[in-house]
């Protein structure tokens, strides 16, 4: 049973132009969604993140949304650069048995056309 | 933030074999985690490595297979056993940044079994 989904594979588009990546969850216990991007033969680095009280976290040309009674939330980057082709996971955080833990999903393949 | 070195970064076994996968963290963490990336799937929790105590394990993931080593605090071993096919994967670990509620991942270990 996957609790943190990202339905979109890949996603393509022209620079200048604003990225959306999706990203759904089952579990009402997340307390935190952070995103992250990688790189080929590297690992994730983290990129933003909104704790669950929020519904919105900006940080330069990236913005996540959070709407908690849809269980959805997006990463916005705009505008969209070249560099920012990568893979973008999507993770979320709950605490079990006293130890927190991270759950991903399988991320997207975002690619920014010059 | 704290950087991780992680090696090999990838290697071919045989299968029957065993790898054991190395992480040197620039900093003293408590807790240092494992991570499984199969082809086309999330990133999937292996265990959760503690300095002093043995290593606590997710579902689908027992000691005999996955070995680990915690030796001290910033220093942590995974050995994949009896390798198959099927544990053809990249290996990560990580570490949190509880200020920033962060996970930091080295580059990850590609291995192929064939």
């Amino acid at each position: 049973d996957q609790q943190v989904k990202q339905n979109s594979p890949s996603l393509s588009v022209q620079e200048g132009r604003i990225s959306i990546l999706n990203c759904d969850y089952t579990n009402s216990m997340f307390d935190y969604f952070l995103w992250y991007k990688k790189y080929p033969a590297e690992g994730p680095t983290f990129l933003i993140s909104i704790s669950s009280i929020k519904d919105k976290n900006e940080d330069g040309r990236f913005t996540v949304f959070l709407n908690k009674s849809a269980k959805h939330l997006s990463l916005h980057i705009v505008p969209s650069q070249p560099g920012d082709s990568a893979v973008y996971f999507c993770a979320a955080r709950w605490t079990q048995g006293g130890s927190e833990k991270l759950v991903f999903g399988k991320g997207t393949k975002l690619t920014v056309n010059p | 933030s704290a950087v991780i070195s992680q090696k090999p970064s990838r290697d071919i076994c045989q299968r029957g074999t065993s790898l054991t996968i190395q992480c040197q963290v620039d900093s003293q963490v408590t807790m240092m985690f494992w991570y499984r990336q199969q082809p086309g799937q999330s990133l999937t929790l292996i265990a959760t490595a503690n300095q002093g105590s043995e290593a606590t394990y997710e579902s689908g993931f027992v000691i005999d297979k996955f070995p680990i080593s915690r030796p001290n605090l910033t220093f942590s071993t995974l050995t994949v056993s009896n390798m198959s096919p099927e544990d053809s994967s990249i290996y990560l670990c990580s570490v949190e940044d509880r200020m920033n509620t962060e996970a930091f991942f080295g580059q990850g270990t590609r291995l192929t079994v064939v």
